[in-house]
């Protein structure tokens, strides 16, 4: 059984400052995703990191995909209230197995 | 486009009950997933469709947890009887499939059992 770790569990900051989402396995994936969810919806995708030591930026959001496809995090620059959410990283095993395995999450709350 | 599209929202019902939650992909989409959510938690896979084939449902309770894909297209995930413990949302989500596991989620459906 494939298993995503995320840390930290539970996240509270105030606006404008960085934070870190570390998401690790035991096992390699050939590509890795990261979600945003929001109370009372399914997760929403936000980028695909699919070569070991990939850095992929959204705006503020920087991910990167650890250089042995094991690991990957997420970096926010100046938070902002609208991050505010449940991070969810999401691990594919596509090697003859096309089988998404999500992170244990994220609650990231941004107080302004 | 139209996106996943899950019903119901919410479902109260008492344990021993049945229950059926309804999913629609998106249209073109191969892979189905069927996911259970606790409060909190990241999604556990519960039955992965690569068109009409149940392909991986290893996760899936099968005493009570049944699923089908008829036709390739929509599907139905059934509970019966249910348990207090099943109490969760149940999201359906699809993807393009042939090594494209980007995924689009649904809404969800919030069971209780009461």
């Amino acid at each position: 059984t494939q298993l995503l770790e995320q840390s930290p569990q539970f996240l509270s900051i105030q606006e404008g400052e960085n934070l870190t989402v570390y998401c690790n396995s035991s096992s390699v994936f050939s590509s890795l995703q990261w979600y945003r969810q929001e109370p009372g919806e399914g997760p929403v995708l936000l980028v695909t990191v699919v070569t070991g030591g990939e850095v992929k930026k959204l705006k503020r959001l920087t991910f990167q995909f650890g250089d042995a496809r094991k690991d990957s995090s997420l970096h926010i620059t100046a938070a902002q209230p609208g991050d505010t959410g449940l991070y969810l990283c999401a691990g594919s095993d596509n090697f003859g197995n096309e089988k998404l395995t999500f992170g244990t999450g994220t609650r990231l709350t941004i107080i302004p | 486009e139209a996106g996943v599209v899950q019903s119901p929202r919410y479902k109260i019902i008492e344990k021993k009950q049945p229950v059926a939650f309804w999913c629609n992909p998106i249209s073109g989409h191969n892979t189905l997933y069927w996911y259970r959510q606790n409060l909190g938690q990241g999604p556990e896979l519960l039955i992965r469709y690569e068109n009409e084939e149940a392909v991986d449902d290893s996760q899936l309770p099968k005493d009570r947890f049944s699923a089908e894909r008829l036709k390739g297209v929509d599907s139905t995930l059934k509970i019966q009887p249910a348990e207090l413990g099943d109490s969760a949302v149940y999201l359906c989500a699809s993807s393009l499939g042939r090594a494209n596991t980007e995924a689009f989620f649904g809404q969800g459906t919030r069971l209780t059992v009461v």
